[in-house]
């Protein structure tokens, strides 16, 4: 497909457990951004890479969150001993190039993530 | 640190109605601004911008936003909505230079038949 595509769209675990969720992005895409949405909120910035380089992770909420890109086209995004204020859609996007903030971003569908 | 506020959080209204949603913004500097709208079930996608030049801009499907500098706004607008405008409405925000967008909460419009 053309567009974002972000796996698994569902995802259910239990506390404590890890987590990894993936996202595939617009071929040809440079920048790849990860957010999280909670209920009833707008996005908020996790990270961001420009191919393979993680050049912003200042929204990352602590050390258990971590993302990689290292061809610099896929991206996981996992979560380690996970709690439930992790729960919370987590979005990707993606978009050509961001150095002067015009490109607009194409966003995935989103992995809804449920902490038990 | 740059802040955006949608006052509306749901707004519901009946089809040929006009619409306006409120969107502020708190950055001192020059900005670029964004609307994107999430129709049920689908992803988050680009509705309009705005960059520089006419503050009146005009998006996809009738809608239009109006920059006002001078109140850090951007509200968006569509004189006449329909039953399929009904989805939730984002504003984002980025700070000159930036390359991560602000978004507000968001706005659930409701379009009745």
């Amino acid at each position: 497909g053309a567009g974002v595509s972000q796996s698994p769209r569902y995802k259910v675990a239990k506390r404590g457990q890890d987590v990894a969720l993936r996202c595939d992005p617009i071929s040809g895409h440079v920048s790849l951004f990860w957010y999280q949405q909670a209920l009833g909120q707008g996005p908020e910035f996790l990270t961001y890479f420009q191919n393979e380089a993680q050049l912003d992770k200042s929204g990352l909420p602590s050390d258990r969150f971590f993302a990689e890109r290292p061809e610099g086209s896929v991206s996981t995004l996992k979560i380690q001993r996970t709690q439930q204020e992790d729960s919370a859609v987590y979005l990707c996007a993606s978009s050509l190039i961001s150095g002067t903030g015009r490109q607009p971003q194409h966003f995935g569908d989103g992995t809804r993530l449920s902490i038990l | 640190a740059q802040s955006v506020s949608q006052h509306n959080h749901h707004v519901i209204l009946s089809e040929a109605a006009s619409l306006e949603l409120g969107c502020n913004y708190s950055y001192g500097g020059t900005v670029n601004l964004f609307w994107y709208v999430q129709y049920p079930g689908q992803h988050l996608q680009l509705l309009l911008k705005y960059f520089s030049g006419d503050p009146l801009v005009k998006g996809i499907k009738g809608f239009e936003a109006e920059f006002i500098k001078s109140k850090f706004s951007f509200n968006l607008r569509k004189p006449s909505v329909q039953w399929s405008d009904t989805a939730e409405y984002f504003c984002a925000v980025m700070g000159g230079g930036s390359y991560i967008p602000t978004f507000g909460r968001g706005t659930s419009l409701i379009v009745h038949p």
